[in-house]
Formats: C-alpha cells, sequence, structure tokens
C-alpha cells in the first residue's frame, strides 16, 4: 500500500521567516495530496490541497508544490505568524479525492515570537 | 467543519470494558471514517463507510467494531478495551464527489487503564 514520510517531525522558526515541510509518497498512482493542520486539542483542518496535474498551488502566505518525477510535495509557509503554530499533516491518495488517505507522521511547528 | 460532533469528547474507563464512541454529522456526507492519533503515527484509519449498513476494514482495525445504521451516525465500539487502545480517536466524513476532501471532527481522548 501507500506509504507516506515527512520530514522534520519538529520545525521551530523565527515569526516572520519561512518554513517548509516535506513529504515522499510511494505510489506513483496517487493524485491527490492534501495538507491539513492541527491545533491543540482539535481536529485537522485542510488548509490547501494539490492534484497532480498541477504542479504547484498558492493561497496566500501558503503554497504547495508537487515533483511527480521525485514523488514528494511539500508545504511553504512564508512570512510565519505565532498563529501558525500547529502540527501539520500531509496525505496522499489514488482516489482524486479525499477517499482513503495515507497520513505522513505530522511536523510540530513553533513560530517564536 | 460539515457539522461533525463527536461524543463522549474524554472518556477513562479499566482495560476488559467494552466502550463505544459516537460520531455524528449533519450534512448527509455518504462517507465516515474512524482514525485513531498517536505520537509518532500520525493518523491511522480503523474503519470507514461508504453508506449504512457498508462498513468496511481500515490498516488498524483489530480489536475494534463499527455500525451505521443510519446516515448521519458512525459508531466506534472496543469489544474489550485494552491499554493499547489509549489513543485520540477522529470521526472524519466525505461527501463523495471528485474532488471533496475529508473534514474532521474534534476527536475523543479515550484512557484505558
Amino acid at each position: 500500500g501507500e506509504n507516506v514520510e515527512q520530514h522534520p517531525s519538529t520545525l521551530s522558526v523565527q515569526e516572520g521567516d519561512s518554513a517548509v515541510i516535506k513529504c515522499t509518497y510511494s505510489d506513483s498512482a496517487s493524485n491527490y495530496f492534501p495538507w491539513y493542520k492541527q491545533e491543540l486539542g482539535k481536529g485537522p483542518q485542510l488548509i490547501i490541497d494539490i492534484r497532480s496535474n498541477v504542479g504547484e498551488k498558492k493561497d496566500q502566505r501558503i503554497a504547495v508544490t508537487l515533483n511527480k518525477t521525485a514523488k514528494h510535495f511539500s508545504l511553504h509557509i512564508t512570512e510565519t505568524q505565532p498563529e501558525d503554530s500547529a502540527v501539520y499533516f500531509c496525505a496522499a491518495s489514488k482516489e482524486s479525492s479525499g477517499d482513503k488517505l495515507t497520513f505522513g507522521t505530522g511536523t510540530r511547528l513553533a513560530v517564536r515570537p | 467543519d460539515a457539522g461533525i460532533t463527536q461524543s463522549p469528547r474524554h472518556k477513562v474507563t479499566e482495560t476488559g470494558t467494552p466502550v463505544t464512541l459516537r460520531c455524528h454529522q449533519t450534512e448527509n456526507h455518504r462517507y465516515m471514517y474512524w482514525y485513531r492519533q498517536d505520537p509518532g503515527h500520525g493518523l491511522r484509519l480503523i474503519h470507514y463507510s461508504y453508506g449504512v449498513k457498508d462498513t468496511d476494514k481500515g490498516e488498524v482495525s483489530d480489536g475494534y467494531s463499527v455500525s451505521r445504521s443510519k446516515t448521519e451516525d458512525f459508531l466506534l465500539t472496543l469489544e474489550s478495551a485494552t491499554s493499547s487502545q489509549t489513543s485520540v480517536y477522529f470521526c472524519a466524513t466525505l461527501t463523495g464527489r471528485v474532488g471533496e476532501t475529508q473534514y474532521f471532527g474534534p476527536g475523543t481522548r479515550l484512557l484505558v487503564l
């Protein structure tokens, strides 16, 4: 089955700096890649997603890039703010949607004021 | 948040006792999922449902059973709780339409003593 690896497991950045989280996947048939943000005591919330027919997608300070050849995708957060502090999860699916998601192990991001 | 509620939100129980967790959604989403979240493992799928009385196993289904008698409710049962089932449990839903992603509930924190 699909295997998703996520790095780093923890990341600490200064407010205003950029943060990058990377994920690799094993199944070349995977075609949908969402990113979720989980704040303390809450469930994961979708922040951005990308499909295999697109190489990059941006939403304000958040962007995701996808390299299908290398089978990896990355989350980029620019101009980080303290409210960006959370755990971030990547995921992959072959179903062109959120069905049958395989999740990475998560990255705990801390933004220092 | 797709109108997802989970009950109870917190539970402490003893080894060997049965436990049932409830997920309730108000958006008439066809697909529903149960995950467990543990440090270092991310989110792992326990069981899922594609409709009323249509359920199947995920990657960590041993020791768990589910039932879905109504579209809006998805129950997760631990027949005889063990300490290894101490975890945070999340329910998620999906419309089933192409391009949609999963929405997560707030979670249930379960401690098995």
